[in-house]
Formats: C-alpha cells, sequence, structure tokens
C-alpha cells in the first residue's frame, strides 16, 4: 500500500530552527509537494522536489532522498505565524497526489 | 479578489437534502479538483476533471456527483445529504505546463448535515 509517515505534532520556539521529517512509500514516483495548511484554511503550496537534493527558498528548504522515500522541510527563524500543519505529499506513478494528515506545529515565543 | 472561489463558505442542511458546492476560478487552469478533508486525515478526492469534456471518480465518489459547465466553473452536488458527509470541502485547480503541476486551493466549503 500507500504510506506517509511524519511525526503527528511537534513544538518549536520563534527564532529557531526545526525540521519536520517525513518518509513515503509509493507505487512509483513522480516528485514530492510540501504543502502548509493553518487551521480551518485551505492547504498553500510551499515546495515540489522531483530531483535528489536540496532546494531553498527563503526561510523554508526541502530535501528529497528518492532512494531513501525520504524528504524534510526545514523552516529556518520561525514566526509565530508559521504555527500550521505541514503536509508531505508525494505523487505516486499515476500522478495521484497522496495525502496524509501531516505534522501540526505549534510555534511557542 | 481570490482566484479559486468557492460558494456557500458555510452550509447547514437536514439529512435527505440535495446541496450544491459551486467553485469557479480565474486562474484559466483546465484542470479542477474536489476534496474533502475530515478531522486529523488527509485530503481525499472525491472527483477531478482535466478539461470541460472529462470527468473522473476519484477515491470516494460515492454519494456525490459533479457537473463541469465551463473551464472555469466546477460543481460538487450531494444528491440526498448524509450525516457522515458533514466535512470541510475544497475545490482546487492546477496547470499541468507548470513543472511542479501544484494544486490552488479555494477558500473551503464547510458542510454540516443534521
Amino acid at each position: 500500500g500507500q504510506n506517509i509517515d511524519q511525526p503527528t505534532e511537534m513544538t518549536a520556539t520563534e527564532g529557531a530552527i526545526v525540521q519536520i521529517n517525513c518518509t513515503y512509500q509509493t507505487s512509483g514516483f513522480n516528485g514530492l509537494f510540501w504543502y502548509q495548511q493553518h487551521a480551518g484554511e485551505a492547504p498553500t503550496f510551499l515546495s515540489y522536489n522531483v530531483l535528489d537534493g536540496l532546494e531553498e527558498k527563503g526561510r523554508f528548504s526541502s530535501f528529497l532522498s528518492r532512494s531513501k522515500g525520504y524528504s524534510y522541510l526545514l523552516l529556518k527563524e520561525l514566526q509565530m505565524k508559521d504555527s500550521a500543519s505541514y503536509l508531505c505529499v508525494p505523487l505516486d506513478s499515476n500522478y495521484q497526489l497522496i495525502w496524509g494528515a501531516g505534522t501540526k506545529l505549534i510555534i511557542k515565543p | 479578489d481570490a482566484d479559486v472561489t468557492q460558494t456557500p463558505r458555510n452550509r447547514i442542511t437536514k439529512t435527505g437534502k440535495r446541496i450544491m458546492l459551486e467553485c469557479s476560478q480565474t486562474k484559466g487552469h483546465d484542470r479542477m479538483y474536489w476534496y474533502r478533508q475530515d478531522p486529523g486525515l488527509g485530503l481525499r478526492l472525491i472527483y477531478y476533471s482535466f478539461d470541460v469534456k472529462d470527468i473522473n471518480k476519484g477515491e470516494i465518489s460515492d454519494g456525490y456527483s459533479v457537473s463541469r459547465q465551463a473551464q472555469a466553473k466546477f460543481s460538487l452536488s450531494l444528491e440526498s445529504a448524509i450525516p457522515n458527509q458533514t466535512a470541510l470541502y475544497f475545490c482546487a485547480t492546477s496547470d499541468p505546463d507548470r513543472e511542479s503541476g501544484e494544486l490552488f486551493f479555494g477558500e473551503g466549503s464547510r458542510l454540516t448535515v443534521l
């Protein structure tokens, strides 16, 4: 079956750095997305990785290792507004998105 | 104004009633999707459409139907609503010509079936 494994919840301090890990098992692979979702709101796109390595975009970076079925999202200089759920969403061989419940990130002052 | 607009944003209805959720977009994307989200769960795909003449069932299409009236409009109907269809519903679009092909979501429609 297809599976995504992320921590259910993480807590971090404002101004710090946090890494959210994701391991996945899919039928084939055509890339991986990270989305941010604030409570009660729609997901918003953060990053897309299709090749191995690190993609940096401002305070957010995303890493992919296809051979390990592993990705992480790195958030730097955390702000209170970063409190949200972070969704690791792989794309399978049929180009179907595989959604999990994500990681709820709580930022404390 | 939002690029992807959903109406209504909130709706409370009774079991057995017919409900329509509407989605319109100004992004010019051919691909449109309907998802539902339940607390603590990931998004689940209900239906998707790659153009006006193309409609496809997702993983949980039972109890739902859709209509793609135009490139910009994609409606979701619940013919006879039941309480376990209480959820947050999202419409989304995507552009297959973008390398990432990420989804652009509407603000969501919260449906409560009593």
